[in-house]
């Protein structure tokens, strides 16, 4: 098993330039999530999806979108890229969304945005 | 909204030491997570305990559900446990899934 997977490991925008974030997981997990994080802070949450067809707002939306085009793939999409973007994300998968299941995370996309 | 404040933000210590990271949060929870993530970057999650003690070799996490607090303890330490140590809890206190996390104890195991 390959666990979680993302796609690309690293990725150079210019502002304004859009991309996608690709995330997939062959655990048969129901919910996943998206998180950023950036130096002195601990990993915020972006997005997440409890279950396939859902999708949610964390705690740090804005300039996001996110699909969940099936039950092993959630992507992360920049519309318009500004240096604020500028983190590591990670995507990440468990059982359910409850507290009780641990969560997997995938090894993360460094991205900048200049 | 949970608040979590981990301590100390960093930790050197001797081989062989052993080490405690604690781990406050705000609001009433189920379970909490305790998490490494590795010098190149990885994340992978250590311990999730609703209570009690959990072991797993030289790792130790209890939980104090009353004082919502939460310790990772580390015996014989050993420098490839040099990594950040991360805790989480959910962001809205109770079971939920969506969670807040620590801003991580980085600890630095020197031979």
């Amino acid at each position: 098993n390959a666990g979680v997977t993302q796609t690309p490991k690293f990725q150079v925008l210019k502002t304004g330039q859009s991309m996608t974030l690709q995330c997939a997981q062959d655990m048969n997990h129901n919910s996943m999530y998206w998180y950023r994080q950036d130096p002195g802070m601990g990993l915020r949450l972006i997005y997440y999806s409890a279950s396939e067809g859902t999708t949610d707002k964390g705690e740090v939306p804005n300039g996001y979108n996110v699909s969940r085009l099936n039950k092993r793939e959630f992507s992360l999409r920049l519309e318009s890229a500004a240096p604020s973007q500028t983190s590591v994300y990670f995507c990440a998968s468990s059982a359910t969304a409850t507290s009780g299941y641990e969560q997997y995370f995938g090894p993360g996309t460094r991205l900048t945005v200049t | 909204k949970n608040e979590v404040e981990q301590s100390p933000q960093n930790l050197t210590a001797q081989e062989g030491e052993f080490i405690t990271i604690n781990c406050s949060y705000s609001v009433g929870i189920s379970a909490l997570h305790w998490l490494q993530q590795h010098p190149g970057g990885g994340i992978v999650s250590l311990f999730m305990l609703s209570s009690g003690k959990k072991k797993h070799g030289r790792l130790i996490a209890t939980i104090n559900i009353q004082e919502k607090h939460s310790s990772l303890h580390i015996t014989a330490s050993h420098p490839r446990d040099s990594a950040v140590y991360i805790c989480a809890v959910p962001h809205y206190g109770g079971s939920q899934g969506n969670l807040i996390f620590g801003k991580g104890t980085k600890l630095s195991v020197k031979p």
